[in-house]
């Protein structure tokens, strides 16, 4: 268990439609970094923030969008969704963010986009 | 062209095998290598990391980094039915927390 909470585990939803996916990083970790794994593109990073503010931003589409709260946790905002949506995403934490590269993954949210 | 490429295999070995795992890369500026070990329907499992070129060991596990290739490897000797799964090379640059992921290999021991 690495430490890393994500919910809910699997999310069945339609075309158009919005959802939002949740986590909460290790103890003391400031770091929150976004994946997206789906089988023909592999683990394709898509945002990350530290300590509440946008630290590097990577493949996010427009209509995606993230947040990290005062108390470290942060959720992904998916809209106007799409069959190609359909994928594994995840979450990873780390202490200090630029200082260790060491990131520690959550188990992840399955969309699936009908 | 990827910046990281990585055999998605499958490799089937049997039981107390010697498995090497490979990635090249294209990017001179990566400096920290990672492996990472996901289990089916699981998130990846941080396993080994290092800084720049040279060896790490861990138990079963050897990381070898040769910046001048381009080439990473990671060794897992006496390999068990428990070490099937999915082995993701990750790396990044000085001063960013971007991890470059290669697209995993996929790895069987067999009893």
């Amino acid at each position: 268990d690495s430490g890393v909470t994500q919910t809910p585990k699997h999310l069945i939803t339609a075309t158009g439609q919005r959802v939002t996916l949740r986590c909460s990083p290790r103890s003391g970790d400031l770091s929150v970094y976004w994946y997206q794994q789906s089988l023909d593109q592999g683990l394709q990073f898509l945002i990350q923030y530290y300590n509440g503010e946008e630290r590097a931003k990577g493949n996010i589409l427009e209509r995606f969008s993230a947040q990290q709260f005062p108390d470290l946790h942060s959720e992904l905002n998916l809209s106007s969704l799409e069959l190609g949506d359909s994928a594994l995403y995840f979450c990873a934490s780390s202490a200090n963010g630029g200082e260790t590269y060491e990131q520690y993954f959550g188990p992840g949210t399955r969309l699936t986009v009908t | 062209q990827k910046e990281v490429e990585q055999d998605p295999g499958p490799l089937s070995v049997p039981e107390g095998a010697i498995v090497s795992l490979n990635c090249t890369y294209s990017n001179s500026a990566f400096q920290y290598f990672m492996w990472y070990r996901q289990y089916s329907r699981k998130g990846p499992e941080l396993l080994m990391y290092t800084y720049s070129s040279g060896n790490k060991e861990d138990g079963r596990f050897t990381a070898q980094v040769d910046k001048s290739s381009k080439y990473i490897s990671l060794f897992i000797r006496d390999s068990q039915p428990s070490d099937s799964a999915t082995y993701l090379c990750a790396m990044s640059a000085y001063n960013t927390d971007k991890l470059i992921f290669g697209t995993g290999t996929r790895l069987q021991v067999f009893p």
